[in-house]
């Protein structure tokens, strides 16, 4: 299995803003993925993050509002440019540890957008 | 590409009675893993079970599943339903022999009363 850690736990931000949300894993994973999810509501791949490459965005999900950056194999940053108040989610990191396998979810970060 | 279909976006059920969440895929690969995540209120999903041996019925917590790929579905089912058990369920598949990605499905929504 891998445990990951999410940082921060929740944020606030006001409209215009940029911020940051750091994943860690704590062994080496190949993918990393990142969902938003809105209240009560379905989880939607946002992207896709491999060590050295550039993240591959799902439909409704672009680099300029949500640029992402895997650095190494057990670290990922997601960033949310230009916040408005319907970005307000939850946002998880997930990864697994082999093909075929489950994935395992971060604690998720719960932001709101004045 | 490869989808999940949950039908039902809400079940709710009297506790101590079966109930079942359906789940039908389509896929072109000929390896295939499933799973079944459960997300409770204000947590991260996590695997509740998972599959990739056909006619085979797997266990966990009280809830089962069989992999049919005759009827290409893998429905959960609990025979006497708990008020914990309320939560959002989601059917998932891994495909990928290159990546630990997975697709989900939309969720189903379980609320079992009192």
């Amino acid at each position: 299995s891998v445990l990951l850690y999410q940082k921060p736990n929740r944020d606030i931000c006001q409209s215009g803003t940029s911020l940051k949300i750091q994943c860690v894993a704590d062994s080496q994973v190949v993918s990393m993925f990142w969902y938003q999810q809105f209240q009560e509501q379905s989880l939607m791949l946002m992207a896709t993050a491999n060590e050295g490459s550039e993240a591959t965005y799902e439909s409704g999900f672009t680099k300029d509002k949500f640029p992402i950056s895997r650095p190494n194999l057990t670290f990922s940053t997601l960033t949310v440019n230009n916040a408005r108040p319907g970005d307000s989610s939850i946002y998880f990191c997930s990864s697994g540890d082999s093909n075929y396998a489950e994935q395992f979810f971060g604690p998720g970060t719960r932001l709101t957008v004045l | 590409g490869d989808s999940v279909t949950q039908t039902e976006g809400l079940v709710t059920v009297t506790e101590g009675l079966p109930v079942k969440l359906n789940c039908t895929y389509q896929t072109t690969y000929l390896t295939i893993a499933f799973f079944w995540y459960v997300q409770y209120l204000n947590e991260a999903p996590q695997v509740l079970l998972k599959s990739s041996t056909d006619n085979k019925r797997t266990e966990h917590q009280g809830f089962h599943a069989t992999l049919h790929k005759s009827s290409s579905s893998f429905h959960l089912q609990k025979s006497s339903a708990q008020l914990s058990d309320s939560a959002l369920y989601y059917c998932a598949l891994s495909d990928s022999p290159n990546t630990n990605k997975v697709v989900f499905g939309t969720g189903t929504r379980l609320q079992v009363l009192p």
